[in-house]
Protein backbone atom coordinates (compact mmCIF):
# COMPACT_ATOMS: atom_id res chain seq x y z
CA UNK A 1 0.00 0.00 0.00
CA UNK A 2 2.86 2.20 0.30
CA UNK A 3 4.45 1.56 -2.86
CA UNK A 4 4.31 4.22 -5.96
CA UNK A 5 4.36 2.96 -9.24
CA UNK A 6 6.12 5.02 -11.93
CA UNK A 7 6.03 4.27 -15.91
CA UNK A 8 7.68 4.34 -18.44
CA UNK A 9 11.02 3.45 -16.89
CA UNK A 10 12.78 5.09 -19.72
CA UNK A 11 11.47 7.90 -22.04
CA UNK A 12 12.40 9.33 -25.72
CA UNK A 13 11.34 12.39 -26.83
CA UNK A 14 11.97 14.65 -30.18
CA UNK A 15 13.19 18.24 -29.01
CA UNK A 16 9.72 20.03 -29.19
CA UNK A 17 7.27 17.25 -28.24
CA UNK A 18 5.38 16.40 -25.22
CA UNK A 19 7.26 14.04 -22.62
CA UNK A 20 4.61 12.19 -20.41
CA UNK A 21 5.28 10.18 -17.30
CA UNK A 22 2.45 8.24 -15.28
CA UNK A 23 2.43 7.31 -11.63
CA UNK A 24 -0.19 5.89 -9.36
CA UNK A 25 -0.37 4.87 -5.75
CA UNK A 26 -2.63 2.94 -3.49
CA UNK A 27 -2.48 4.86 -0.08
CA UNK A 28 -5.45 6.90 0.56
CA UNK A 29 -4.00 8.53 3.08
CA UNK A 30 -1.60 10.55 0.70
CA UNK A 31 -2.21 13.97 0.31
CA UNK A 32 1.12 15.40 -1.38
CA UNK A 33 2.18 14.87 -4.90
CA UNK A 34 5.47 16.24 -5.99
CA UNK A 35 7.87 15.11 -8.71
CA UNK A 36 11.85 15.76 -8.59
CA UNK A 37 13.99 16.18 -11.35
CA UNK A 38 17.65 14.86 -10.97
CA UNK A 39 20.24 15.63 -13.55
CA UNK A 40 23.73 13.13 -13.78
CA UNK A 41 25.87 13.52 -10.66
CA UNK A 42 23.29 15.74 -8.58
CA UNK A 43 20.96 15.28 -6.05
CA UNK A 44 16.65 15.09 -7.07
CA UNK A 45 15.16 18.72 -6.46
CA UNK A 46 11.41 19.69 -6.86
CA UNK A 47 10.04 20.19 -9.18
CA UNK A 48 6.09 20.61 -9.23
CA UNK A 49 3.79 19.52 -6.46
CA UNK A 50 0.21 19.12 -6.19
CA UNK A 51 -2.54 18.41 -3.52
CA UNK A 52 -5.43 16.31 -4.42
CA UNK A 53 -8.56 19.50 -3.95
CA UNK A 54 -7.08 20.50 -7.70
CA UNK A 55 -7.04 18.10 -10.50
CA UNK A 56 -4.32 20.44 -12.94
CA UNK A 57 -1.06 22.30 -11.91
CA UNK A 58 0.92 24.10 -14.20
CA UNK A 59 4.18 25.51 -13.79
CA UNK A 60 5.25 26.84 -17.30
CA UNK A 61 5.90 24.01 -19.88
CA UNK A 62 5.28 21.74 -17.06
CA UNK A 63 1.98 20.22 -15.73
CA UNK A 64 1.06 17.41 -13.36
CA UNK A 65 -2.68 16.07 -14.03
CA UNK A 66 -4.11 14.49 -11.06
CA UNK A 67 -7.14 12.27 -11.23
CA UNK A 68 -8.12 11.28 -7.36
CA UNK A 69 -10.57 8.35 -7.91
CA UNK A 70 -8.44 6.28 -10.12
CA UNK A 71 -5.38 7.07 -7.59
CA UNK A 72 -3.22 8.67 -10.41
CA UNK A 73 -1.36 11.60 -11.53
CA UNK A 74 1.37 12.33 -14.42
CA UNK A 75 3.67 14.27 -15.75
CA UNK A 76 3.27 16.83 -18.66
CA UNK A 77 6.10 18.57 -20.44
CA UNK A 78 5.42 20.77 -23.17
CA UNK A 79 7.94 21.25 -25.94
CA UNK A 80 10.40 18.82 -24.31
CA UNK A 81 13.97 20.86 -24.30
CA UNK A 82 17.47 18.91 -24.67
CA UNK A 83 17.81 20.70 -21.17
CA UNK A 84 15.17 18.44 -20.19
CA UNK A 85 16.96 15.22 -20.19
CA UNK A 86 17.40 14.09 -16.87
CA UNK A 87 15.62 11.21 -14.35
CA UNK A 88 11.96 12.26 -12.88
CA UNK A 89 10.72 10.82 -9.51
CA UNK A 90 7.00 11.25 -9.01
CA UNK A 91 6.46 10.96 -5.03
CA UNK A 92 3.41 10.43 -2.53
CA UNK A 93 3.32 11.72 1.07
CA UNK A 94 0.80 11.90 4.08
CA UNK A 95 0.85 15.59 5.97
CA UNK A 96 0.39 13.16 9.15
CA UNK A 97 3.06 10.57 10.08
CA UNK A 98 5.09 11.56 7.18
CA UNK A 99 8.32 10.69 8.26
CA UNK A 100 9.08 7.26 6.48
CA UNK A 101 5.70 7.55 4.41
CA UNK A 102 7.24 9.79 1.93
CA UNK A 103 7.44 7.53 -1.24
CA UNK A 104 9.55 7.76 -4.22
CA UNK A 105 8.58 6.25 -7.63
CA UNK A 106 11.64 4.37 -8.86
CA UNK A 107 11.91 6.56 -11.62
CA UNK A 108 11.53 7.69 -15.48
CA UNK A 109 14.99 8.26 -17.88
CA UNK A 110 13.49 10.68 -19.82
CA UNK A 111 16.39 11.93 -22.96
CA UNK A 112 15.30 14.79 -25.22
CA UNK A 113 16.80 14.45 -28.98
CA UNK A 114 18.32 17.69 -30.35
CA UNK B 1 26.70 28.93 2.62
CA UNK B 2 23.14 28.40 3.10
CA UNK B 3 21.99 25.10 2.15
CA UNK B 4 22.52 21.15 2.55
CA UNK B 5 25.89 19.70 2.27
CA UNK B 6 27.25 16.58 2.09
CA UNK B 7 31.12 15.19 3.01
CA UNK B 8 33.20 13.25 1.35
CA UNK B 9 31.48 14.05 -2.24
CA UNK B 10 33.16 10.48 -3.10
CA UNK B 11 35.13 8.05 -1.18
CA UNK B 12 36.42 4.56 -1.30
CA UNK B 13 36.64 2.10 1.59
CA UNK B 14 37.59 -1.39 2.20
CA UNK B 15 35.37 -4.47 2.55
CA UNK B 16 34.87 -4.41 7.09
CA UNK B 17 36.15 -0.74 7.78
CA UNK B 18 34.14 2.16 9.30
CA UNK B 19 32.92 4.94 7.14
CA UNK B 20 31.44 8.20 8.26
CA UNK B 21 29.62 10.26 6.28
CA UNK B 22 28.46 13.68 6.82
CA UNK B 23 25.32 15.66 6.77
CA UNK B 24 24.62 19.44 7.32
CA UNK B 25 22.29 22.07 6.47
CA UNK B 26 21.83 25.67 7.24
CA UNK B 27 17.70 26.12 7.34
CA UNK B 28 17.19 24.27 11.15
CA UNK B 29 14.43 21.84 8.78
CA UNK B 30 12.72 19.66 11.21
CA UNK B 31 12.78 16.43 9.23
CA UNK B 32 16.49 14.47 7.62
CA UNK B 33 16.44 12.18 5.97
CA UNK B 34 19.52 9.43 4.40
CA UNK B 35 18.90 7.61 1.02
CA UNK B 36 20.93 5.41 -1.45
CA UNK B 37 20.38 5.53 -4.68
CA UNK B 38 20.75 2.27 -6.79
CA UNK B 39 20.57 1.44 -10.57
CA UNK B 40 17.06 -0.13 -10.84
CA UNK B 41 15.64 0.97 -7.35
CA UNK B 42 15.68 4.39 -7.59
CA UNK B 43 15.96 6.34 -3.72
CA UNK B 44 15.69 3.88 -1.13
CA UNK B 45 15.15 5.50 2.41
CA UNK B 46 18.01 4.27 4.89
CA UNK B 47 17.09 6.26 8.17
CA UNK B 48 15.44 9.44 9.03
CA UNK B 49 14.73 11.56 11.75
CA UNK B 50 12.00 14.03 12.55
CA UNK B 51 14.36 16.21 15.15
CA UNK B 52 17.11 16.11 17.41
CA UNK B 53 17.53 12.77 19.24
CA UNK B 54 14.82 11.25 17.40
CA UNK B 55 15.77 8.62 14.46
CA UNK B 56 13.75 6.13 13.03
CA UNK B 57 14.83 3.33 10.50
CA UNK B 58 13.43 3.21 6.78
CA UNK B 59 13.40 0.61 4.41
CA UNK B 60 17.26 -0.60 4.05
CA UNK B 61 18.52 0.51 7.46
CA UNK B 62 20.37 -3.24 8.28
CA UNK B 63 24.40 -2.13 8.62
CA UNK B 64 24.53 1.75 8.95
CA UNK B 65 24.03 3.80 12.31
CA UNK B 66 22.74 7.11 12.43
CA UNK B 67 22.50 10.05 15.37
CA UNK B 68 21.02 13.06 15.34
CA UNK B 69 22.78 15.35 18.82
CA UNK B 70 22.17 19.06 16.72
CA UNK B 71 18.92 19.61 14.47
CA UNK B 72 22.02 20.68 12.09
CA UNK B 73 24.02 17.65 11.52
CA UNK B 74 22.95 14.04 10.35
CA UNK B 75 25.91 11.11 10.50
CA UNK B 76 25.42 8.34 9.03
CA UNK B 77 28.17 5.76 9.36
CA UNK B 78 28.46 2.46 8.09
CA UNK B 79 29.94 0.38 10.96
CA UNK B 80 31.56 -2.66 8.44
CA UNK B 81 31.78 -1.87 5.28
CA UNK B 82 30.25 -4.03 2.59
CA UNK B 83 30.54 -4.16 -1.46
CA UNK B 84 26.63 -4.54 -1.42
CA UNK B 85 26.60 -0.94 0.33
CA UNK B 86 28.71 0.81 -2.63
CA UNK B 87 25.94 3.25 -3.95
CA UNK B 88 25.34 7.29 -3.89
CA UNK B 89 24.29 8.18 -0.46
CA UNK B 90 21.88 11.24 -0.45
CA UNK B 91 21.05 13.28 2.48
CA UNK B 92 18.06 15.39 2.43
CA UNK B 93 15.92 17.92 4.92
CA UNK B 94 12.74 18.75 4.98
CA UNK B 95 10.31 21.10 6.59
CA UNK B 96 6.71 21.63 6.33
CA UNK B 97 5.68 23.83 3.42
CA UNK B 98 2.05 25.28 2.64
CA UNK B 99 1.79 22.89 0.11
CA UNK B 100 3.30 19.89 1.83
CA UNK B 101 6.66 18.60 2.60
CA UNK B 102 9.29 19.12 0.67
CA UNK B 103 12.72 17.72 0.78
CA UNK B 104 15.54 19.24 -0.47
CA UNK B 105 18.56 16.99 -1.09
CA UNK B 106 22.62 17.54 -1.09
CA UNK B 107 25.17 16.55 -3.73
CA UNK B 108 25.07 13.45 -2.90
CA UNK B 109 27.86 11.02 -1.68
CA UNK B 110 29.43 8.37 -4.03
CA UNK B 111 30.82 5.29 -1.91
CA UNK B 112 32.75 2.43 -3.31
CA UNK B 113 33.50 -0.41 -1.15
CA UNK B 114 36.27 -2.50 -2.98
Amino acid sequence: QQQVKQSPQSLIVQKGGISIINCAYENTAFDYFPWYQQFPGKGPALLIAIRPDVSEKKEGRFTISFNKSAKQFSLHIMDSQPGDSATYFCAASPTDNYGQNFVFGPGTRLSVLP
Amino acid sequence: DAGITQSPRYKITETGRQVTLMCHQTWSHSYMFWYRQDLGHGLRLIYYSAAADITDKGEVPDGYVVSRSKTENFPLTLESATRSQTSVYFCASSEREWIGWEQYFGPGTRLTVT
